[in-house]
């Protein structure tokens, strides 16, 4: 089956400090990524939408200037959380979409921010 | 707006029980899934269900959808402990091109 790599799995960091967080998709090539958030105990939120070699779509109430998106390639988006704060401690999780009826997920990024 | 709501958000059963976990969404949709969470990691996928009338087994876990009524249904049969864990459904608003909704999740206890 497709295969997705998301790294870092753990991230901690300082207040203020930016954070990268990179996801591949190593099988299979991926036009469109989608990024999600999930805090403790709740669901999954949809953050924003990239496709390759494009600018990504935001949710309303996502700050796009604090959550930077890059797709430049058709396996790799990265998602840099820009001068972290603790209330973006948060389980990220990447899902690039390829073809097909399935879709697949990153192992998932907890960031917790001091 | 879609909204997908699941119940119950809470289940404990017992071993060997029978239950099923409900999803109802709110527009037309293109496709329904259902994931499973561990604590502390990713979703696993379960099932997708892609027409009116769809339905998919494996193992203990049995998936529905009636897109007339937008209910989906994930029954468990004969829960064992190795069920326990939170199951989410996810709805593909028609036309969305895959961005999916999620409902609040259930999280199920099987206790020996």
């Amino acid at each position: 089956g497709a295969v997705v790599s998301q790294h870092p799995s753990r991230v901690i960091c300082k207040s203020g400090t930016s954070v990268k967080i990179e996801c591949r998709s190593l099988d299979f090539q991926a036009t469109t990524m989608f990024w999600y958030r999930q805090f403790p105990k709740q669901s999954l939120m949809l953050m924003a939408t990239s496709n390759e070699g494009s600018k990504a779509t935001y949710e309303q109430g996502v700050e796009k200037d604090k959550f930077l998106i890059n797709h430049a390639s058709l396996t790799l988006s990265t998602l840099t959380v820009t001068s972290a704060h603790p209330e973006d401690s948060s389980f990220y999780i990447c899902s690039p979409r390829g073809t097909g009826e399935k879709l697949f997920f990153g192992s998932g990024t907890q960031l917790s921010v001091l | 707006e879609l909204k997908v709501e699941q119940n119950p958000l809470f289940l404990s059963m017992q071993e060997g029980k029978n239950y099923t976990i409900y999803c109802n969404y709110s527009t037309t949709s293109d496709r329904l899934y259902w994931y499973r969470q561990d604590p502390g990691k990713s979703l696993e996928s379960l099932f997708v269900l892609l027409s009116n009338g769809a339905v998919k087994q494996e193992g203990r876990l049995m998936a529905s959808l009636d897109t007339k009524a937008r209910l989906s249904t994930l029954h468990i049969t004969a829960a064992v402990h190795d069920l326990s864990a939170t199951y989410f459904c996810a709805v593909d608003l028609k036309g969305s091109g895959s961005r999916l909704t999620f409902g609040e999740g259930t999280q199920l206890t099987v206790n020996p």
